[in-house]
């Protein structure tokens, strides 16, 4: 049974980085890309960066460019996303995803983790 | 960046009632690459719907997906009670991928 699961989330103030991670499980973590999207509170889901298979190609969301980066470690089976100068607004539950590809649906996800920004 | 509207915020509907949510997208969706996907409440999505009207592995067919261009919808017949939840669409044929701001199903 694919699994993905998130870690890394934790509450901090405004300005701080932080770095998540997702360890995959039950499949053949290198031949697919992968993404962060996620969820406010009470709000909607925003897709927020993705890599391809190999990690040569990444993908972000206006809101989170320059600050945010997707990476994989393809002999861990893990996806990281490297969190920087975060602000009350990048507080959501963030989930990983598996893709089908770079730009595609998500047929996989994560359970999530609480990133927090506050003062 | 292609912005997708869905419709109506919030459906009530009784089990014998056929349940259709809305999605329309600003430009039109490349490839009918569009996905739906349900959430409920303390879960993470679950994909639904991908190519406008594929059904995901799992899916049980009263869920259904239809639509070309701007104009998809997603339709349940027969809704059961476990069906209650928040659907998404999601489209995928431009850079950046978006979602639809969500549609809150309710079966009484």
């Amino acid at each position: 049974q694919v699994q993905l699961v998130e870690s890394g989330g934790d509450a901090v103030q405004p300005g701080r980085s932080l770095r998540l991670s997702c360890a995959a499980s039950a499949f053949s973590f290198s031949t697919f890309a992968m993404h962060w999207v996620r969820q406010a509170p009470g709000k909607g889901l925003e897709w927020v960066a993705g890599v391809s298979y190999n990690g040569g190609n990444t993908y972000f969301a206006d809101s989170v460019k320059g600050r945010f980066f997707i990476s994989r470690d393809n002999s861990k089976n893990t996806l990281y996303l490297h969190m920087n100068s975060l602000t009350v607004e990048d507080t959501a539950v963030y989930y990983c995803a598996r893709g089908p590809g770079i730009s595609g649906y998500f047929d996989y996800w994560g359970q999530g983790t609480l990133v927090t920004v506050s003062s | 960046e292609i912005v997708l509207t869905q419709s109506p915020g919030t459906l009530s509907l009784s089990p014998v009632e056929r349940a259709t949510v809305s999605c329309r997208a600003s430009q039109s969706v490349s490839r009918s690459y569009l996905a739906w996907y349900q959430q409920k409440a303390g879960q993470a999505p679950r994909l639904l719907i991908y190519g406008a009207s594929t059904r995901a592995t799992g899916i049980p067919d009263r869920f259904s997906g239809s639509g070309s261009g701007t104009d998809f919808s997603l339709t349940i017949s027969r809704p059961q009670p476990e069906d209650s939840a928040v659907y998404y669409c999601q489209q995928y044929g431009s850079s950046p991928i978006t979602f639809g701001q969500g549609t809150r199903l309710e079966i009484k």
